[in-house]
């Protein structure tokens, strides 16, 4: 089945402790990015990777970090996390290309995270 | 920069009435537009897409979309709403072609009166 996995599906952590959110996807895909989800902002993206060892930032980069060293794999880091980071976390790929391309987003289910 | 609007929070419809759900963008060149659903502890799964082509977009669930470039709007429609149609509704946009920004719209919700 065609899927994007994220783990874990919640965690909770407190300030200035390392984490790492996974994100795999198994449709060959080249594009992958990260977005958060936040009560009327939206969705908003923080980084995207447009193949391995390719990575640019969203909007909402700071505080984050990523890493695209395989195709499937593009793992969210937050070295230090801080309270203003608690939110919803999704992943995402899709083909890359054209007109001819899908250009149709598949999502994971999601991560939320607590920064207490 | 490029940006999606939707001016309504919150929508609410009767079952078997027709729903709008709105959406107007900024981009500097041709839009790529995009609608997805959200359903309670989910992901988003992707509705529809405007690329080019027939300015009527069909997609799943009986869902369509209206660009119309004039007004800037991609309006999301459907003719008869269902109960199960009530979700979270996200528009977004990307440029043509720049890069591989998303840019999303700050969500609507639908809610299907029984």
């Amino acid at each position: 089945e065609a899927q994007v996995t994220q783990n874990p599906r919640y965690l909770i952590t407190v300030t200035g402790k390392k984490l790492t959110v996974t994100c795999s996807q198994n449709m060959n895909h080249e594009y992958m990015s990260w977005y958060r989800q936040d009560p009327g902002l939206g969705l908003r993206q923080i980084y995207y990777s447009m193949n391995v060892e390719v990575t640019d930032k969203g909007d909402v980069p700071e505080g984050y970090k990523v890493s695209r060293k395989e195709k499937r794999n593009f793992p969210l880091i937050l070295e230090s996390p801080s309270p203003n980071q608690t939110s919803l976390y999704f992943c995402a790929s899709s083909e890359r290309g054209g007109f001819g391309a899908s250009q149709k987003l598949f999502f994971g289910s999601g991560t939320q995270l607590s920064v207490l | 920069a490029q940006s999606v609007a939707q001016p309504e929070d919150q929508v609410n419809v009767a079952e078997g009435n027709p729903l709008t759900v709105k959406c107007t963008y900024s981009v500097s060149g041709n839009p790529y537009l995009f609608w997805y659903v959200q359903y309670p502890n989910r992901g988003l799964q992707f509705l529809l897409k405007y690329i080019t082509g027939d300015n009527l977009v069909k997609g799943s669930y009986g869902f369509e979309a209206e660009f119309n470039k004039s007004q800037t709007s991609f309006h999301l429609k459907k003719p008869s709403a269902l109960v199960s149609d009530s979700a979270l509704y996200f528009c977004a946009v990307r440029d043509n072609p720049g890069t591989y920004k998303y840019i999303f719209g700050t969500g609507t919700r639908l809610k299907v009166l029984a």
